[in-house]
């Protein structure tokens, strides 16, 4: 079965640090481009991040370039997000998605909660 | 950045109804284009994908039409399951975005 599954997220204060894991299997991981996209509470989808199936290139939203870094580890199937100085607006359910050129974002995660509050 | 609109961004709707969401690109993103719905606290989940092409396991009454900046999901006729947020996300270039969102309920 294809199956993707976040983990990591949780409650920190406004300018602190977090990273969140995303570990998939039942597919060739190393093939595919990999993404995160979050839900703000009762907010529409919002697109975060892309990375390339061999990690050699990656992409942001501009609300969190410098701030959020996306990372691969194909020997351990897992996607990461690093994500720095945290602001409230961070405030969101993350979902990892997997995707290829045509059929995209065909297989997403349950999504972690990451809360950005004092 | 390729920035997405829907509309309308919410209607009502009764069991049976024809309903027809539009989705508008910036600028020419082909056929790289995909619909999703997302019910109250679930995943969303992906119905049409490269414009026109059903995902399998979701019903016929689905549909997708369009290329370049204009795309349209249609639902021929409307069932209680179907009362749910449909999103598109073009993935034409990066970074990818998605729209607003459009909220289908019952009238």
């Amino acid at each position: 079965e294809v199956q993707l599954v976040e983990s990591g997220g949780g409650l920190v204060q406004p300018g602190g640090s977090l990273r969140l894991s995303c570990s998939a299997s039942g597919f060739t991981f190393s093939s595919y481009a990999m993404h995160w996209v979050r839900q703000a509470p009762g907010k529409g989808l919002e697109y975060v991040s892309a990375i390339i199936s061999n990690g050699g290139s990656t992409y942001y939203t501009d609300s969190v370039k410098g701030r959020f870094t996306i990372s691969r580890d194909n020997s351990k199937n897992t996607l990461y997000l690093q994500m720095s100085s945290l602001r409230a607006e961070d405030t969101a359910v993350y979902y990892c998605v997997k995707s290829q050129r045509v059929s995209a974002f065909d297989i997403w995660g349950q999504g972690t909660m990451v809360t950005v509050s004092s | 950045d390729i920035q997405m609109t829907q509309s309308p961004s919410a209607m009502s709707a009764s069991v049976g109804d024809r309903v027809t969401i539009t989705c508008r690109a910036s600028q020419d993103i082909s056929n790289y284009l995909a619909w999703f719905q997302q019910k109250p606290g679930k995943v969303p989940k992906r119905l049409i994908y490269a414009a026109s092409s059903l995902q399998s396991g979701v019903p016929s009454r689905f549909s997708g039409g369009g290329s370049g900046t204009e795309f349209t999901l249609t639902i021929s006729s409307l069932q209680p399951e179907d009362f749910a947020t449909y999103y598109c996300l073009q993935h034409n270039s990066y970074p990818f975005t998605f729209g607003p969102g459009t909220k289908v309920d019952i009238k």
